[in-house]
């Protein structure tokens, strides 16, 4: 069956320090993968975009790599502070030239001072 | 600044009320999305519509219907609702399928609906 897990449902770091969050895939082969940032009772909010053919993407301190034989995506936010805090959400395009994702079911993080 | 806007950020029903959810986004965007949002459950598909009077279902479109009459404005409608359907509903759009821009959906800020 076609299932997207994350690392776990919650990890705690030290500010300063990585964080990585981890999103596994069985059972699909997505062209696009994002991630999202998700606050308390508030929507999603988009953070980056890669394509199947892209190894890695940046954008200020955070960082995406998918790695389509491992069927892994990872998300690293490096500095960490504690406004980082919030759940993070993995998306997989499900076919229809990335027009329809999945998501998974997030990690929540906290950064603590 | 894309902005999707959901009518209510928090409404009370009553079971077997007829419920109408809705959604306007201001950037022309061809796409639109409803999920629903429960805990442990993470962000399930409701309906999806790629154009106007077009509708397609998603993994869980039992007991709600949509209505894209213009493309700025997609409507979830719960026909009779029931307390299972308390949850957070989410709207979103998205533009280009292709992602040239390297942008994703764009949601809005949710509408907690309990039913009672």
């Amino acid at each position: 069956s076609q299932k997207i897990e994350q690392n776990s449902e919650a990890l705690n770091i030290q500010e300063g320090k990585t964080a990585t969050l981890t999103c596994n895939y069985t059972n699909y082969s997505p062209a696009y993968l994002q991630w999202y940032r998700q606050d308390p009772g508030r929507g999603p909010v988009f953070l980056l975009l890669i394509r199947e053919n892209e190894k890695e993407k940046r954008k200020e301190r955070l960082k995406v790599t998918f790695d389509t034989t491992l069927k892994q995506s990872l998300f690293h936010i490096t500095a960490s502070q504690p406004a980082d805090s919030a759940t993070y959400l993995c998306a997989l395009d499900i076919g229809n030239y990335g027009q329809n994702f999945v998501f998974g079911p997030g990690t929540r993080l906290s950064v603590l001072p | 600044d894309v902005k999707v806007t959901q009518s209510s950020r928090y409404l009370v029903k009553r079971t077997g009320e007829k419920v109408f959810l809705e959604c306007v986004q201001d950037m022309d965007h061809e796409n639109m999305f409803w999920y629903r949002q429960d805990p442990g459950l993470g962000l399930r598909l409701i309906y999806f519509s790629y154009d106007v009077k077009m509708k397609e279902k998603g993994d869980i479109p039992e007991g709600y219907s949509v209505s894209r009459e213009k493309k700025e404005r997609f409507s979830l409608i719960l026909e009779s609702a029931s307390t299972n359907q308390t949850s957070m509903y989410l709207c979103a759009s998205s533009l280009d399928p292709n992602f040239k821009a390297n942008y994703g959906y764009t949601f809005g800020s949710g509408t907690r609906l309990t039913v009672v």
